[in-house]
């Protein structure tokens, strides 16, 4: 069965610093994975998936499929980056059934 | 990418009664999904929903328990039925982001069952 594992629960940087978010997927097939975001009093947004590599509001991801992780990195966080952050992973193929890890609480202290 | 939205965005019910989610996506879309979110922990999808056929329930979640419609490709609901508080959960609706670029979630429904 898929998991999707996500340590820290709670991470704390200050602005400036840089910010890895760590994630951790157990899937037999071939894995399509996703971070999304949610800031407070907003709904979840999507904010990167593996497949379009490319960098969002700074963010960047990269699937290591030896050490099955998918870690968020971002070199020098902002206040406006607080918010939880959770990853997922689409074990449905073209139906997009999504399963999420726990999330981690993001806060960039001034 | 398409906007979702929930009614009601929250409620508080009483043990035993049931109460029906309404999710309107702005365009119309093939697959819907409900997700809920227990108090501290990950969304967990409970099913979904395609129109014109039942509803595909994920394991651990019955029809039963939570009925869905979805009588066109821009609506559905969720039910849940004989609640007990160990419902309480926030509850969302989801649809497939414009050009497969992701799911789009609903803003929730808060649900607290005395």
């Amino acid at each position: 069965a898929q998991r999707v594992t996500q340590p820290e629960k709670l991470l704390s940087v200050f602005k400036g610093a840089p910010v890895e978010l760590k994630c951790n997927y157990s899937y037999s097939g071939s894995p399509e994975l996703f971070w999304y975001v949610q800031y407070s009093r907003q709904r979840l947004q999507l904010l990167l998936r593996h497949i379009s590599r490319e960098s969002i509001k700074g963010f960047t991801a990269d699937l290591n499929k030896g050490e099955t992780s998918f870690h968020l990195k971002k070199p020098f966080a902002q206040e406006e980056d607080s918010a939880m952050y959770y990853c997922a992973l689409n074990s449905g193929g073209s139906n997009y059934k999504l399963t999420f890890g726990k999330g981690t609480l993001l806060t960039v202290n001034p | 990418s398409a906007v979702i939205s929930q009614k009601p965005s929250r409620d508080i019910c009483q043990r035993g009664t049931s109460l029906t989610i309404q999710c309107q996506v702005d365009s119309q879309v093939t697959m819907m999904f409900w997700y809920r979110q227990q108090p501290g922990q990950s969304l967990t999808l409970i099913a979904t929903a395609n129109q014109g056929s039942e509803a595909t329930y994920e394991s651990g979640f019955v029809i039963d328990k939570f009925p869905i419609s979805r009588p066109n490709l821009t609506f559905s609901t969720l039910t849940v039925s004989n609640m007990s508080p160990e419902d309480s959960s926030i509850y969302l609706c989801s649809c497939m982001g414009t050009g497969n670029w992701g799911s789009v979630f609903g803003p929730g429904t808060r649900l607290t069952v005395l």
